[in-house]
């Protein structure tokens, strides 16, 4: 129980596009989910918190502009980079929490690897 | 504000041999710790977490921590590694708030020779 899966997995797109990714609680509600950036060889920079129905919460320095999230289900969450540029490439984690009796933990997906060239 | 802090970022050792990940944490409150660990290119896994009780947690894959109050340490332990134990392992704390934040240390990377 308790599998998050992200979509896609890679993804390689040109300098001023737009990507989107998706984040899927598979078995279970989640009423937060949580997005994370990831730089090779460092930890992971919580980019934002959202739940279910209301807008995201984001970190000090994450321009909500550029990273968009939409938590509209308590299974779905998305990611969008508007306009992305090479030094957005990164590693893009999700997390989600809301699990019966396991509220305090969250569970994560797999990540997405973002290249903007 | 809490903080969490790793103060290895490479613990190189041999298989068999056994490894201790060290993890200092600060926080005015009552925390809650994790261990998680990170296979190239994939997402976190969550090895062993204190919540409350006993302060010597046993996780997944023969890991267990001890909770350290008065040292506010949450040192990460096994006997024996194999080579499959390569990988990132991160320290992570909850120390309040309704969205159960983490805020995670910069991370170990264990590497097991043969």
């Amino acid at each position: 129980g308790a599998v998050v899966s992200q979509h896609p997995s890679w993804v390689i797109c040109k300098s001023g596009t737009s990507v989107k990714i998706e984040c899927r609680s598979l078995d279970f509600q989640a009423t937060t989910m949580f997005w994370y950036r990831q730089f090779p060889k460092q930890s992971l920079m919580l980019m934002a918190t959202s739940n279910e129905g209301s807008k995201a919460t984001y970190e000090q320095g994450v321009e909500k502009d550029k990273f968009l999230i939409n938590h509209a289900s308590l299974t779905l969450s998305t990611l969008t980079v508007t306009s992305a540029h090479p030094e957005d490439s990164s590693f893009y984690i999700c997390s989600a929490s809301g699990l019966a009796g396991r509220l305090n933990e969250q569970f994560f997906g797999p990540g997405t690897r973002l290249t903007v060239l | 504000a809490q903080s969490v802090t790793q103060l290895d970022s490479q613990v190189p050792v041999f298989e068999e041999a056994p490894v201790e990940l060290r993890c200092n944490y600060s926080s005015s409150v009552s925390v809650y710790l994790f261990w998680y660990v990170q296979y190239p290119n994939q997402g976190l896994q969550l090895l062993l977490k204190y919540l409350s009780g006993s302060t010597l947690v046993k996780g997944i894959n023969g890991f267990e921590a001890e909770f350290n109050k008065s040292q506010t340490s949450f040192h990460l332990r096994k006997p024996s590694v194999h080579i499959s134990d390569t990988a990132e392992y991160f320290c992570a704390v909850y120390s309040g708030g309704s969205n159960y934040k983490l805020t995670f240390g910069k991370g170990t990377l264990l590497t097991v020779n043969p």
